[in-house]
């Protein structure tokens, strides 16, 4: 299956800081990319749509103003989570999709563990 | 809008023994639905999908079947194996990239 790289895996963060979070589809053009939240022994709660070179879509009750997202290219997509505080601590993670050759199908990043202090 | 039922929410198997997980959607327009496996720590992998022009798709040891007219789609591992506990999403499709998920299975496999 087609490949989406997400970096960093993890990151700790003191409370006040913003952190950049990557997602790179790297054998193919994402149309789409979305991110998403998720606690643990929960499911994925999708926190924005993004297409790239417009402005992202934010879910109900998402901050756009906190979780900045910016989706420059058709490969890249980042997610920037500003003054972080100890409550914006979860597991974050992509998702791209994109229409030809990945046959529309919907592919996932390997996630990031936020922490912060 | 799509909304997607998943059951159950947890499953213990023996080693050896097969599983099965049953998505249901409300909305008769969904046309793919895949399936996700999430290991701890890890994002979901697509291990498997199926359109909705197809009654049944076979991977090795996993297969997808779908009843369009009673709107349900399941998951069936068989041969489980401890490498196949984790945790599963089923997925369902209502148009573009417009993708409604499952709230997830957990699955162990006991040895």
């Amino acid at each position: 299956g087609a490949v989406v790289s997400q970096h960093p895996s993890r990151v700790i963060c003191k409370s006040g800081t913003s952190v950049k979070i990557e997602c790179r589809s790297l054998d193919f053009q994402a149309t789409t990319m979305f991110w998403y939240r998720q606690f643990p022994k929960q499911s994925l709660m999708l926190m924005a749509t993004s297409n790239e070179g417009s402005k992202a879509t934010y879910e109900q009750g998402v901050e756009k103003d906190k979780f900045l997202i910016n989706h420059a290219s058709l490969t890249l997509s980042t997610l920037t989570v500003t003054s972080a505080h100890p409550e914006d601590s979860s597991f974050y993670i992509c998702s791209a999709y994109g229409a030809g050759a990945t046959n529309e199908k919907l592919f996932f990043g390997s996630g990031t563990q936020l922490s912060v202090l | 809008g799509e909304n997607v039922e998943q059951h159950p929410s947890t499953l213990s198997v023996q080693e050896g023994d097969s599983a099965v997980i049953k998505c249901t959607y409300s909305d008769s327009a969904s046309n793919y639905f895949p399936w996700y496996k999430q290991e701890l720590g890890k994002g979901p992998q697509l291990i498997i999908d199926i359109r909705s022009n197809v009654g049944e798709k076979k991977d090795q040891r996993i297969a997808v079947t779908l009843n369009k007219t009673a709107k349900h789609f399941s998951l069936h591992i068989t041969e489980t194996q401890p490498e196949d506990s984790a945790v599963y999403f089923c997925a369902a499709r209502l148009g573009g990239q417009n993708f409604v998920f499952g709230p997830g299975t957990r699955l162990s496999v006991l040895p």
